[in-house]
């Protein structure tokens, strides 16, 4: 079945450490994103990416980074300098440019949470 | 950037209409108001979009006023499976695809 899969779905670190979540579709879109969600909270936009090799800030892209090598997986590192990464963080999709409907897909979503 | 404002929370009647607002008075010409739920922390699921006229699926009815600086999302018929946080999104151009800026989102509870 088409769809997006997150991986891992619960994530336990320690203070310090890089960790990388990751993130594949395979619905052949062009466009994907990463959102944060902290409890209680709207989704917030940390990259998305348009095309393979290409991506940019979102709104909270500080202590993250990301990468786009083939257009269905969009890996998100969440490194030492994020200050407060325990959260919920969901991945998505879209077909991009290409079509006008634009929806967006989701992930089940990763659950990050520092000691 | 458009942004969006919801109320926080909302309780509706079983089989009663819910009617969900949303303002988003800084909006453009070319952005589309979309509207998703989420239902204890998963994905958000995708319900409606529209641009400037009013629209309506299987799941809602999306009525946006003329000007389109505000917009209502309707569930018919709510059921308790409708409890979820409901997000009014604004989805913007930018860089060759688009944007999606989430606002904070209504708590739907439906009542028995």
């Amino acid at each position: 079945d088409g769809g997006i899969t997150q991986s891992p779905k619960y994530l336990f670190r320690k203070e310090g450490q890089n960790v990388t979540l990751s993130c594949e579709q395979n619905l052949n879109h062009d466009a994907m994103y990463w959102y944060r969600q902290d409890p209680g909270q709207g989704l917030r936009l940390i990259y998305y990416s348009q095309i393979v090799n290409d991506f940019q800030k979102g709104d909270i892209a500080e202590g993250y980074s990301v990468s786009r090598e083939k257009k269905e997986s969009f890996p998100l590192t969440v490194t030492s300098a994020q200050k407060n990464p325990t959260a919920f963080y969901l991945c998505a999709s879209s077909q991009g440019s290409r079509v006008d409907r634009g929806e967006l897909f989701f992930g089940e979503g990763s659950r990050l949470t520092v000691l | 950037d458009a942004k969006t404002t919801q109320p926080p929370s909302m309780d509706c009647a079983e089989g009663r209409a819910a009617n969900l607002p949303c303002n988003h008075s800084t909006i453009s010409g070319n952005e589309y108001v979309y509207w998703y739920r989420q239902i204890h922390s998963q994905g958000p699921q995708y319900i409606i979009h529209g641009l400037k006229n009013n629209e309506t699926n299987e799941m809602a009815s999306l009525i946006i006023t003329e000007d389109r600086k505000s917009s209502t999302l309707i569930l018919p018929h709510a059921t308790l499976r409708d409890t979820a946080v409901y997000y009014c999104i604004v989805r913007f151009p930018t860089s060759g695809t688009y944007k999606y800026i989430f606002g904070t989102g209504t708590r739907l509870k439906v009542l028995a």
